[in-house]
């Protein structure tokens, strides 16, 4: 069956302006979590869906990250105000509960803001 | 806080040459680790997933080990070939506000050299 797949694939943007990256959960999955890497920092958390609620958004790293989920499916990550320390790959995950079944990863949306 | 660390960062073998890579956890509470493979530019695949109260998994020539008491896992590639050539990395999966983010290792860039 489809994996999880995320859109765009490469986003290049200017610094200041307004960013949405998109991802396609496995069909079912009802937990989905969005990670980010970079260079500096490795694979960190971002914030983590169960259904269409977020009881976790403890890695977000400032205000101008955003996150929903509409459907128990679809979700959209937005960075405002872009600074070029955003500048990395964007990685969704999705697994079937919350309860520790493994998590499933898409392609990643590399974001470099100039 | 968990942390996870992979030690060493980077490998190289010959072709046939038994793999062994290490992850190391803080938190002895950890839920489940999970196992990850990364090409250039790819999104992860998952390879293994152990949970807390398993020792092992294994699938075909790939079996990892967890032990919770002196906060280790370890990944054996039995037979190595240069298809194996990726960045492995680890992490730990802790329940949190009914979630289970993911901390993630640094990663062992492997090379197998034909």
């Amino acid at each position: 069956g489809a994996g999880v797949s995320q859109s765009p694939s490469n986003k290049v943007t200017e610094k200041g302006k307004d960013v949405e990256l998109r991802c396609d959960p496995i069909s079912g999955h009802t937990a989905l979590y969005w990670y980010r890497q970079s260079l500096g920092q490795g694979l960190e958390f971002l914030i983590y869906f169960q259904g269409n609620s977020a009881p976790d958004k403890s890695g977000l790293p400032s205000d101008r990250f955003s996150a929903e989920r509409t459907g128990g499916s679809v979700s959209t990550l937005t960075i405002q105000r872009t600074q070029q320390e955003d500048s990395a790959v964007y990685l969704c995950a999705s697994s079937v509960t919350s309860g520790g079944t493994g998590q499933y990863f898409g392609p990643g949306t590399r974001l470099t803001v100039t | 806080k968990q942390e996870v660390t992979q030690i060493p960062a980077a490998l190289s073998v010959p072709e046939g040459e038994n793999l062994v890579l290490n992850c190391s956890f803080t938190d002895s509470a950890i839920y489940n680790l999970q196992w990850f493979r990364q090409d250039p530019g790819k999104g992860l695949t998952s390879l293994l997933l152990i949970q807390s109260s398993q020792r092992e998994q294994t699938s075909g020539r790939l079996n990892a080990s967890l032990d919770k008491s002196s906060g280790r896992s370890t990944l054996y590639i039995a037979a190595s070939q240069p298809g194996d050539s990726a960045t492995y990395l680890c992490a730990g999966g802790m329940i949190k506000a009914a979630g289970n983010k993911l901390t993630f290792g640094g990663g062992t860039r492997v090379l197998v050299k034909p």
